[in-house]
């Protein structure tokens, strides 16, 4: 079964670390760019960092960069999301979702996200 | 960071209605614009590619069209699980991809 499939997420406290992962079945994961997306309680979709099929090239959203590490091991088809620093505002639903193999670009495969929630 | 609005915030409309949404682009972004539908505590749905392409298995009744900067999704005959929020997405800066804030489509 083609799927992605997060994990990783909970309660933590402000100043704090997690890390979310994202496993992945049913294609060569390796063949696909992938990327995180995030959902704040009753608002909309926010990209969160992007990381290409071999892991070398990332990029990230200017409210997570320097505190935000993507990164996948394509070994264990397992992309993950480390996340320093939390702030209220990082409470959200993650989602990892895969990139079409087309030049589109859009996201055609999502997890079904895990909650984080920054509180004290 | 291109900036992407969507038209209207709300929409309430009938089943069998035709419904129509917009998405505009701060810059010119070709034909790199996806839909997507989210039914509540669920994760985004493709529906869109390309502008105007329709995602395998997406039912008919959506047609989208557009380019440069302005965009639009057509449902032609509203059915009871149409009702949900549809975003819009440019990928045209892939490494910087944004979203539009979303269309809640609601029933009247």
């Amino acid at each position: 079964q083609v799927q992605l499939v997060e994990s990783g997420g909970g309660v933590v406290q402000p100043g704090g670390s997690l890390r979310l992962s994202c496993a992945a079945s049913g294609f060569t994961f390796s063949n696909y760019v992938l990327n995180w997306v995030r959902q704040a309680p009753g608002k909309g979709l926010e990209w969160v960092a992007l990381i290409s099929y071999d892991g070398r090239n990332n990029y990230y959203g200017d409210s997570v960069m320097g505190r935000f590490t993507i990164s996948r091991d394509n070994s264990k088809n397992t992309m993950y999301l480390q996340m320093n620093s939390l702030r209220a505002e990082d409470t959200a639903v993650y989602y990892c979702a895969r990139e079409t193999g087309s030049e589109m670009g859009s996201f055609d495969l999502w997890g079904q996200g895990t909650m984080v929630i920054v509180s004290s | 960071d291109i900036q992407m609005t969507q038209t209207p915030s709300s929409l309430s409309a009938s089943l069998g209605d035709r419904v129509i949404m917009t998405c505009r682009a701060s810059q010119s972004i070709g034909t790199y614009l996806s839909w997507y539908q989210q039914k509540a505590g669920k994760a985004p749905k493709l529906l869109i590619y390309g502008a105007s392409s329709l995602q395998s298995g997406v039912p008919s009744r959506f047609s989208a069209s557009g380019s440069g900067t302005d965009f639009s999704l057509t449902i032609s005959s509203l059915q009871p699980e149409d009702f949900a929020t549809y975003f819009c997405q440019q990928t045209y800066s892939t490494s910087r991809t944004t979203f539009g804030q979303g269309t809640k489509l609601e029933i009247k």
